[in-house]
């Protein structure tokens, strides 16, 4: 079936990197763009950016512009965020999901827990 | 960016009740919105793209209409698993953005 199997929960210190995994399986890796957005604990949904894993073209929200770098590897068919310069804010569940119609959200991941603390 | 408002914050309704949530974009956004469902402790599930179709497998219960700046989801009966939040979403411009999300429980 249809799925998006992101890597497991994170523990990082304040201004350190985090890099999650996405892989996906049943559909063609290249053919979908890949969202990645984030929730704090208790609060709403909060987009970062986009890729296209056919030509690696990248587009991210300002608030991240600078410090989220977001890549793939067509032969495993899994995309990557990457975070850097960790704070507490950015403790949240982040999740990957896979854009179609040109932008609506139709498959996600189950989400990887980022936890930011000293 | 392009600020995504809904009402109600949350609602509580009975079983079998017609419940209506509303999405207004700060700017005319044609038909490019999307409304999601998220269950407490797993990720959103498309329900509707583009104003007003409904996603494939999805109860046909969940609707939704509008254009431009105003949109209304709507749930002709509610049931039991129907508690949740849910997300209105534009994707006309970059960066998309969600409503604040509408918490919905049975009274």
């Amino acid at each position: 079936q249809v799925q998006l199997v992101q890597s497991g929960a994170e523990v990082k210190k304040p201004g350190a990197s985090v890099k999650v995994s996405c892989k996906a399986s049943g559909y063609t890796f290249t053919s979908y763009d890949i969202n990645w957005v984030r929730q704090a604990t208790g609060q709403g949904l909060e987009w970062m950016g986009w890729m296209n894993p056919n030509s690696g073209n990248t587009g991210y929200a300002q608030k991240f512009q600078g410090r989220v770098t977001m890549t793939r590897n067509t032969s495993i068919s899994t995309a990557y965020m990457e975070l850097s310069s960790l704070r507490s804010e950015d403790t949240a569940v982040y999740y990957c999901a896979r854009g179609i119609f040109g932008g609506a959200f139709d498959i996600w991941g189950q989400g990887t827990m980022v936890t930011v603390s000293s | 960016d392009i600020q995504m408002t809904q009402s109600p914050s949350s609602l509580s309704a009975s079983v079998g009740d017609r419940v209506t949530i509303t999405c207004q974009a700060s700017q005319d956004i044609s038909n490019y919105l999307n409304w999601y469902q998220q269950k407490p402790g797993k990720a959103p599930k498309l329900l509707i793209y583009d104003a007003s179709n409904l996603e494939t497998g999805v109860p046909s219960r969940f609707s939704g209409s509008g254009s431009g700046t105003d949109f209304t989801f709507t749930i002709s009966s509610l049931q039991p698993e129907d508690i949740a939040t849910y997300y209105c979403q534009q994707y006309d411009n970059l960066p998309r953005t969600f409503g604040p999300g509408t918490k919905v429980d049975i009274k």
